[in-house]
């Protein structure tokens, strides 16, 4: 089974261009998360995705944006980006058939350098 | 607001020790209690979820309890190999599938 997937794997952006990171969850998985890692804040939760809906959101600024497909595929997306958005942007996907029981998988993370 | 406290920050252990690594969640109200490891650059691996209402998991030389009541979850490496070198990190699980994560413990097996 294949896990999940995150493209592309590294990123360079100059301050105020947008970028989009995608994220292709496991087969049959319906819940798509999404977390920043950095330095000094560690992980932290922006928000998750499930049947094309966003079920639940961090404490992150509007810049910061997601969708999901049909097919449960997940795009994140970041505008007017600022140089303390350099981060490792993870995703995580799980079939989320009941609130507790499932692990979550994570993808490699996207390396994202803003200059 | 959940948070999560990790114990020690780093450690160094000989090959074939065994070791307690602690973590400590400030909101008994959790969904589960899951630990992962992060190798260098990588994303994350689940080593073990321990529900709301359970106390402990195991995953070969790897056992977690959970004591909601005191916030408390510890990983228990038995015979520590060098490959078990990574940082190690566990989260707690609040609602709608929002996982808090410690700092983490950067762990070091010497051969």
């Amino acid at each position: 089974k294949a896990g999940v997937t995150q493209t592309p794997r590294y990123l360079i952006k100059t301050r105020g261009q947008q970028v989009t990171l995608s994220c292709s969850p496991i087969s049959g998985h319906r819940s798509v998360s999404w977390y920043q890692q950095t330095p000094g804040q560690g992980l932290q939760f922006l928000f998750e995705y499930f049947s094309e809906t966003q079920r639940n959101k961090g404490n992150f600024p509007g810049r910061f944006s997601g969708r999901q497909f049909s097919n449960s595929r997940s795009e994140m997306n970041v505008s007017t980006l600022e140089l303390g958005d350099s981060a490792l942007y993870l995703c995580a996907s799980s079939f989320r058939r009941t609130y507790g029981t499932d692990t979550q998988y994570f993808g490699p993370g996207t390396r994202l350098t803003v200059l | 607001k959940q948070e999560v406290t990790q114990i020690p920050a780093a450690l160094s252990v000989p090959e074939g020790e065994n070791l307690v690594l602690n973590c400590s969640f400030t909101d008994s109200a959790i969904y589960n209690l899951q630990w992962f490891r992060q190798d260098p650059g990588k994303g994350l691996t689940s080593l073990l979820l321990i529900q709301s209402s359970q106390r402990e998991q195991t995953s070969g030389r790897l056992n977690a309890s959970l004591d909601k009541s005191s916030g408390r979850s510890t990983l228990y490496i038995a015979a520590s190999q060098p490959g078990d070198s990574a940082t190690y990190l566990c989260a707690a699980e609040t609602s709608g599938s929002r996982l808090t994560f410690g700092e983490g413990t950067q762990l070091t097996v010497n051969p």
